[in-house]
C-alpha cells in the first residue's frame, strides 16, 4: 500500500483484557518496528522485525506483550491481561533501508478501563 | 543509551515569524536523524532526514542541520503559518541497534 496501516484506530479494553493491534507496512519493506508512545512523551521502542525475523525485543515492557509477523508483511502485536499503564498510542512504522528513514503509521490508541 | 533532548519544550510565536527547534543528543555516533512532525491524535509525519555524512538538508519552508561533533541538530522553520503548529520531534538512529531514539518533542503554536 502507499502507507503504513494501522488497525483499529482506537481501542477501549477492560482492565485484564487481551487485545491485538494490527500493522500493515509498506509493500517491500523489510524492516518493521512497533513503538510506545505515552501521552505527553515522545515514541519508545518496543520491537524490531527484519522479515519475519524479530531481532530485537528489548523494548516490550514485559512477558504481557507478544509481537510477531509471520510471513514477513503484516504484523500484530498483542497484550495480554492489559493493565491502566497500558494506556497509550501504539505506533507501527517501516522502512526499506535505513537510507530511506522510517515512516510511521497513524498508530493505534489504547485506553485500559 | 542515547538521550536525546529537545528544547524548548513548547514555542508559541505570531504567524510570519522564523523559527528554530533544537535537538540535542548525547551520543555521536549515529547513523542517521530525523524529524518528524505530529498532529493531535495522529501518527508521525516524516519532515527531513539528515545521514551522518550529510549537514543539513531542506523542504520548502523547513532546513535541518546536523552537527555530530557537537551533539546537534537543529530545524529552522522560515515564514511560520498556523498551520505549522504541531509537535516537532527529533529521533536519532545509532550506527549500532535497531531503534530511533526520540526527543519528547517540541509543541509549536503559531498564532495567526
Amino acid at each position: 500500500g502507499a502507507g503504513v496501516s494501522q488497525s483499529p484506530r482506537y481501542k477501549v479494553a477492560k482492565r485484564g483484557q487481551d487485545v491485538a493491534l494490527r500493522c500493515d507496512p509498506i509493500s517491500g519493506h523489510v524492516s518493521l518496528f512497533w513503538y510506545q508512545q505515552a501521552l505527553g512523551q515522545g515514541p519508545e521502542f518496543l520491537t524490531y522485525f527484519q522479515n519475519e525475523a524479530q531481532l530485537d525485543k528489548s523494548g516490550l515492557p514485559s512477558d504481557r506483550f507478544f509481537a510477531e509477523r509471520p510471513e514477513g508483511s503484516v504484523s500484530t502485536l498483542k497484550i495480554q491481561r492489559t493493565q491502566q499503564e497500558d494506556s497509550a498510542v501504539y505506533l507501527c512504522a517501516s522502512s526499506l533501508t535505513s537510507l530511506f528513514g522510517y515512516t510511521f503509521g497513524s498508530g493505534t490508541r489504547l485506553t485500559v478501563v | 543509551k542515547q538521550e536525546v533532548t529537545q528544547i524548548p519544550a513548547a514555542l508559541s510565536v505570531p504567524e510570519g515569524e522564523n523559527l528554530v527547534l533544537n535537538c540535542s543528543f548525547t551520543d555521536s555516533a549515529i547513523y542517521n536523524l530525523q524529524w518528524f512532525r505530529q498532529d493531535p491524535g495522529k501518527g508521525l509525519t516524516s519532515l527531513l532526514l539528515i545521514q551522518s555524512s550529510q549537514r543539513e538538508q531542506t523542504s520548502g519552508r523547513l532546513n535541518a542541520s546536523l552537527d555530530k561533533s557537537s551533539g546537534r541538530s537543529t530545524l529552522y522553520i522560515a515564514a511560520s503559518q498556523p498551520g505549522d503548529s504541531a509537535t516537532y520531534l527529533c529521533a536519532a538512529w545509532m550506527n549500532s541497534g535497531y531503534a530511533l531514539n526520540f526527543g519528547k518533542g517540541t509543541s509549536l503554536l503559531v498564532t495567526p
